[in-house]
């Protein structure tokens, strides 16, 4: 039973690019959760998603950050114009219900140039 | 607004001996989890163990234990027999009750981490 898959596992990107990372969830679950470790911190709640809503971004940054979770196929993290202060871990955890323990994927570390 | 915090930023521990590391968290839930997590040099995040803030006994998980006092709002981890590979950072988080009735559903607030090093 595979557990949370994000990909890639590192990501290089220069000031200005796009970053998307990508969160499959466990099977069977449906609901996702995207959280950011900044270096030397906790970690701070982004969005959560159903599959094809958006939930609660109250954690997103106003602009150029955005989330999704199609019908089909992966839940994806979109960074636009990265900036150097967007380097950080982005773990995404996913559970079958909101009331249900979340499980971490192993994170992507983002490092912008 | 909930809050975690950790006020040790490091703690050292000698192999096979007991550690705790601290937790207090502030909330106006009246219904809330508590969680920790280990995140080894790795990067991954481990879940370790879980309290209920109506439950009524500590919970324990192998050698974790979780000391719950709710009167003072803390959720200290005891490891006991320390191993080596318990050098990992350790977050304590919290979330309100998903069937409470509020609207955070189920997100997960951390505090900063305790790295913790056990020595040989």
């Amino acid at each position: 039973n595979a557990g949370v898959m994000q990909n890639p596992r590192h990501l290089v990107r220069r000031r200005g690019q796009e970053a998307r990372l990508r969160c499959s969830p466990m099977k069977g679950h449906s609901h996702v959760y995207w959280y950011r470790q900044l270096p030397e911190e906790g970690l701070k709640f982004m969005v959560y998603l159903q599959k094809e809503n958006i939930i609660d971004e109250s954690g997103m940054p106003k602009e150029r950050f955005s989330a999704e979770f199609p019908k089909e196929g992966p839940s994806i993290l979109r960074i636009q114009q990265v900036v150097r202060g967007d380097s950080a871990a982005y773990f995404c955890a996913s559970s079958r219900g909101y009331s249900y323990e979340q499980y971490f994927g192993p994170g992507t570390r983002l490092t912008v140039t | 607004a909930q809050k975690i915090t950790q006020t040790q930023p490091g703690m050292f521990v000698q192999e096979k001996e007991a550690v705790t590391l601290d937790c207090t968290y502030d909330t106006s839930d009246p219904s809330y989890g508590l969680f920790w997590y280990k995140q080894p040099s790795s990067g991954e995040m481990i879940f370790l163990i879980y309290q209920g803030s109506y439950d009524q006994q500590n919970a324990t998980e192998g050698r974790y234990s979780l000391n719950f006092q709710k009167a003072r709002k803390s959720a200290n981890l005891v490891i006991s027999a320390s191993q080596l590979g318990d050098s990992a950072m350790y977050f304590c988080a919290m979330r309100e009750d998903p069937n409470a009735g509020g609207t955070s559903y189920g997100k997960l607030t951390f505090g900063q981490g305790t790295i913790l090093t056990v020595h040989p």
